[in-house]
C-alpha cells in the first residue's frame, strides 16, 4: 500500500505564480524528502524534513510538515518553465530504511 | 549523476526470454534501490539491498531477482519476462548517515513484448 499521496495530480500555472502540493501519509516517519523528476531522467532530492521540524526553506522551496496530519506541503515560489517536472513526495520509517514514494504531482509552468 | 550509472538504458524483449539490468555505483555506498515506475503508481520498490550478498524484497518483488557481490554492483533480473513487467526501471543508492537521500540512476526503459 502506498505511504505518500500527491495531491493534485497535476498542476499547471503561469510563470511567476506560486505552486503548492501536498503530500500525505498514513505511518509514523523519520523524515519525509521531495524529489523532482524532469521528464525521461532520474530523481533527484530537494529537500527532506525531519518529523520533528515543521518547516524548512531552501531557495525558492518552502516545505511543511504536519505530523498530526500525517501531511507535508512544498510551495515553489515564483515558478519558471524550467520548474516543469514531477514532483514526489517520499517518506521514510522509524528505522529510516523504508523509503515509500507516492504517485506525483505533474507541474506544468507555461511562460 | 552521483556516480551511479544503469544499463542498458533501452531494452525491448520477448516475453519468456530473461533479462537482466544492471546497476553501477563509484560512490561505495552500502544500500542501493531497484524500482520501476508505472503511471499512476510512482515508484515502486522492488527489491533492495543493505550490502554484500544482503538483499531483501520490495513491494513488487514477484518475478524478479537480484544479486549483489560486488559493492559497485546490483543486478536485477526478470526469470522470465512478461507483458505487465515493461516499465522504466530506476536504480539507486544511499549512504548509511541518518537522513541520508537516495540518488538515482538515469533509467532503465524496459518494452516486453
Amino acid at each position: 500500500s502506498q505511504q505518500g499521496e500527491e495531491d493534485p495530480q497535476a498542476l499547471s500555472i503561469q510563470e511567476g505564480e506560486n505552486a503548492t502540493m501536498n503530500c500525505s501519509y498514513k505511518t509514523s516517519i523519520n523524515n519525509l524528502q521531495w524529489y523532482r523528476q524532469n521528464s525521461g531522467r532520474g530523481l533527484v532530492h530537494l529537500i527532506l524534513i525531519r518529523s520533528n521540524e515543521r518547516e524548512k526553506h531552501s531557495g525558492r522551496l518552502r516545505v511543511t510538515l504536519d505530523t498530526s496530519k500525517k501531511s507535508s506541503s512544498l510551495l515553489i515560489t515564483a515558478s519558471r518553465a524550467a520548474d516543469t517536472a514531477s514532483y514526489f513526495c517520499a517518506t521514510v520509517d522509524n528505522y529510516g530504511q523504508n523509503f515509500v514514494f507516492g504517485p506525483g504531482t505533474r507541474l506544468s509552468v507555461l511562460p | 549523476d552521483a556516480g551511479i550509472t544503469q544499463s542498458p538504458r533501452h531494452k525491448v524483449t520477448e516475453t519468456g526470454t530473461p533479462v537482466t539490468l544492471r546497476c553501477h555505483q563509484t560512490e561505495n555506498h552500502r544500500y542501493m534501490y531497484w524500482y520501476r515506475q508505472d503511471p499512476g503508481h510512482g515508484l515502486r520498490l522492488i527489491h533492495y539491498s543493505y550490502g554484500v550478498k544482503d538483499t531483501d524484497k520490495g513491494e513488487v518483488s514477484d518475478g524478479y531477482s537480484v544479486s549483489r557481490s560486488k559493492t559497485e554492483d546490483f543486478l536485477l533480473t526478470l526469470e522470465s519476462a512478461t507483458s505487465s513487467q515493461t516499465s522504466v526501471y530506476f536504480c539507486a543508492i544511499r549512504g548509511t548517515s541518518e537522513g541520508e537521500t537516495q540518488y538515482f540512476g538515469p533509467g532503465t526503459r524496459l518494452l516486453v513484448l
